[in-house]
């Protein structure tokens, strides 16, 4: 069955710089989630879209903008960098109805920022 | 608001020993309820989840969990663990289509 993908799956950075990090949710799977985790850390949620559109923001940076596009990937820009970020990117899908939330989550994205 | 807390940060058990991984929950509406495992560098698993119906959850790879809504509690078990499940456990809760709080986790190691 088809997965989460998300690229790519390790990046390295500097401080000060941008990175981009890509989510493809499983097919007809229309609502996308963000999160982070630092090391040793649990998830937290950054954001998510339903339909395009954001439904739903958590402790996201200023710094940090995502987006859903008409294809239903989304993509999470970081910008100016700092060694905080560094950490464990997850991307979850979830399928169209409200009556549940079944997330499936990606193999996340690992930032190093140097 | 929710909010999960995961009781033990670290579990210690033996192999084929029983392990149990508390969870409780607190929250003003209902909840769907959920265990993920993360094996060390992989991303999260869902194990299994409580979304309505029986109050005994069964998962994969042996575990199990019950919903116990009067001490808002999700513990999970299993009668007999083996070296593979030596992982972190998140408890994790969400309302609707929306997102899912994470506990703290809970290191699972197993001894032989």
């Amino acid at each position: 069955a088809a997965g989460v993908i998300q690229s790519p799956r390790h990046l390295i950075k500097e401080k000060r710089e941008t990175a981009t990090l890509k989510c493809y949710p499983i097919p007809r799977h229309d609502t996308v989630y963000w999160y982070q985790q630092g090391p040793g850390q649990d998830p937290q949620f950054l954001i998510s879209f339903y339909e395009k559109m954001q439904s739903d923001k958590g402790s996201i940076p200023d710094r940090f903008s995502a987006q859903q596009f008409s294809d239903y990937h989304s993509e999470l820009n970081m910008s100016s960098l700092e060694l905080g970020d560094s950490a464990l990117y997850f991307c979850a899908s979830s399928p169209p109805g409200l009556a549940m939330n079944e997330q499936f989550f990606g193999p996340g994205t690992r930032l190093t920022v140097l | 608001a929710q909010s999960v807390t995961q009781l033990d940060s670290q579990v210690p058990v033996f192999e084929e020993a029983p392990v149990e991984l508390r969870c409780n929950y607190s929250s003003s509406v209902s909840v769907y309820l959920f265990w993920y495992v993360q094996y060390p560098n992989q991303g999260l698993q869902l194990l299994l989840k409580y979304l309505s119906g029986s109050t005994l959850v069964k998962g994969i790879n042996g575990f199990e969990a019950e919903f116990n809504k009067s001490q808002t509690s999700f513990h999970l078990r299993k009668p007999s663990v083996h070296i593979s499940d030596t992982a972190e456990y998140f408890c994790a809760v969400s309302f609707s289509a929306s997102k899912i709080i994470f506990g703290s986790g809970t290191r699972l190691s197993i001894r032989p």
